[in-house]
């Protein structure tokens, strides 16, 4: 049981350039959470999803984007990364159901843009 | 929007010491969860309180949750090396768990 599967785990981009941090979970979760973490800022939310097909913004949802297609699956995608952009990104899933929708993270992507 | 703050940031303590982090938000929650994040690592559950005035204990650990359901603390007693690491809550809104800005614990032997 893989739990949450966060790829890449590291990646370094120039300013300018997109990409896109896959999430892959197998617990059959209804939510997914994307989230950063910088120094001092704790975890912050970007977007999140309660469902296939749906997605909201979170605290801090300029300059990502996300889609969720399939029910395991939450993209998040960078169009035009900029250094402010550098961070761990943490992606969660949780079951929709009161008292069992606690997150389980993956293992984190840390990205650099220089 | 919802904010939900910590204190302290950073707490030292000798092993053996008491360490408490408070966690206040702005807006009343439906429930707040607690995580903890080891050093290079990803957070991790801990626990959930869902009632007002709640106190939950596992082990050393000691969580409440304040009766106005705006406020909680984590109380370790006699930390120990292992105790290292953030500890993070976790204010619920509707579908958004919005996080604090976390607690650094340093435990020195």
């Amino acid at each position: 049981n893989a739990g949450v599967t966060q790829t890449p785990k590291f990646r370094v981009l120039k300013t300018g350039q997109s990409m896109t941090l896959l999430c892959a979970q197998d617990m059959n979760h209804e939510y997914m959470y994307w989230y950063r973490q910088d120094p001092g800022m704790g975890l912050r939310l970007i977007h999140y999803s309660v469902g296939e097909g749906t997605t909201a913004k979170g605290e801090v949802p300029d300059g990502y984007n996300v889609s969720r297609l399939k029910k395991q699956n939450f993209l998040l995608g960078l169009e035009s990364a900029a250094p402010s952009q550098t961070s761990v990104y943490f992606c969660a899933s949780s079951s929709h159901r009161a008292g069992a929708n606690v997150l389980t993270f993956g293992a984190g992507s840390r990205l650099t843009v220089l | 929007g919802q904010q939900v703050m910590q204190i302290p940031q950073y707490q030292h303590v000798q092993e053996g010491e008491d360490f408490t982090t408070y966690c206040n938000s702005s807006t009343t929650l439906s429930n707040i969860q607690w995580y903890k994040q080891r050093p290079g690592g990803h957070p991790v559950f801990l626990i959930q309180l869902v009632k007002s005035g709640e106190v939950k204990k596992q082990k050393r650990l000691t969580f409440q949750f304040g009766e106005a359901k705006k406020n909680s603390s984590l109380h370790i007693t006699a930390t120990q090396t292992t105790d290292v690491g953030t500890y993070f809550c976790a204010g619920r809104n509707t579908d958004k768990l919005i996080f604090g800005t976390g607690t650094r614990l340093q435990v020195f032997p």
